[in-house]
């Protein structure tokens, strides 16, 4: 089993709809989490982290955090073109290193 | 604040050749990671030094090897290169302590032939 686990997509969604990203993680010991975006040929960029659960909003993001099921999830509300990129999931496990999952790559189409 | 900063920006080496990447972190930040990207694995952690120590190793071999320097930059060699290792290397620091998320360098694009 993967340590994080995400649908590796595409994910295609219509521009103004929400897109749902999420992510599975193995370690219980889990403390936070992270999002991150990369473009194409570029590095990966911070979206935002939770260590809560619940879920935590950030302009049109909100993360959502459910550690007795051991998922994280991303909501894009309003989706843009320009939000078309991979979206990472990146877990802080109970060793604290910091381990990604492979990415979902979101297409938003005009 | 300055970024995360590595260089080169791209290497072509040729295989059983041996390479070193620099990094230099974002001032203040006393963590430095290491990892490498490849399409069809993803982003796979190498590791990752704290105040010169190295805090987590990933499951690579040990022809990955890395140090952390007094002023917290970081570098990292690869020796012996096989075709295998050509890939994005993307360094990421961050404080360290608390809830702290990694922050991340443009990367250099490693090509062995």
């Amino acid at each position: 089993q993967k340590e994080v686990e995400q649908n590796s997509g595409p994910l295609s969604v219509p521009e103004g709809a929400i897109a749902s990203l999420n992510c599975t993680y193995s370690d219980r010991g889990s403390q936070s989490f992270f999002w991150y975006r990369q473009y194409s040929g570029k590095s990966p960029e911070l979206i935002m982290f939770i260590y809560s659960n619940g879920d935590k909003e950030d302009g049109r993001f909100t993360a959502q955090l459910n550690k007795a099921s051991q998922y994280v999830s991303l909501l894009i509300r309003d989706s843009q073109p320009s939000d078309s990129a991979t979206y990472l999931c990146a877990v802080n496990t109970g060793f604290q290193k910091l381990v990604f999952g492979t990415g979902t790559r979101l297409l938003v189409s005009p | 604040k300055a970024g995360v900063t590595q260089t080169p920006r791209y290497l072509i080496k040729t295989r059983g050749q041996q390479v070193t990447l620099s990094c230099s972190p974002i001032s203040g930040h006393r963590s430095v990671s290491w990892y490498q990207q490849t399409p069809g694995q993803g982003l796979q952690f190498l590791f990752e030094y704290f105040s010169e120590t190295q805090r987590n190793k990933g499951n690579f071999p040990g022809r990955f090897s890395g140090r952390q320097f007094s002023n917290s930059r970081s570098e990292m060699n690869v020796s012996t290169l096989e075709l295998g290792d050509s890939a994005l290397y993307l360094c990421a620091s961050r404080t360290g302590t608390g809830v702290s998320p990694l922050h991340f360098g443009n990367g250099t694009r490693l090509t062995v032939t």
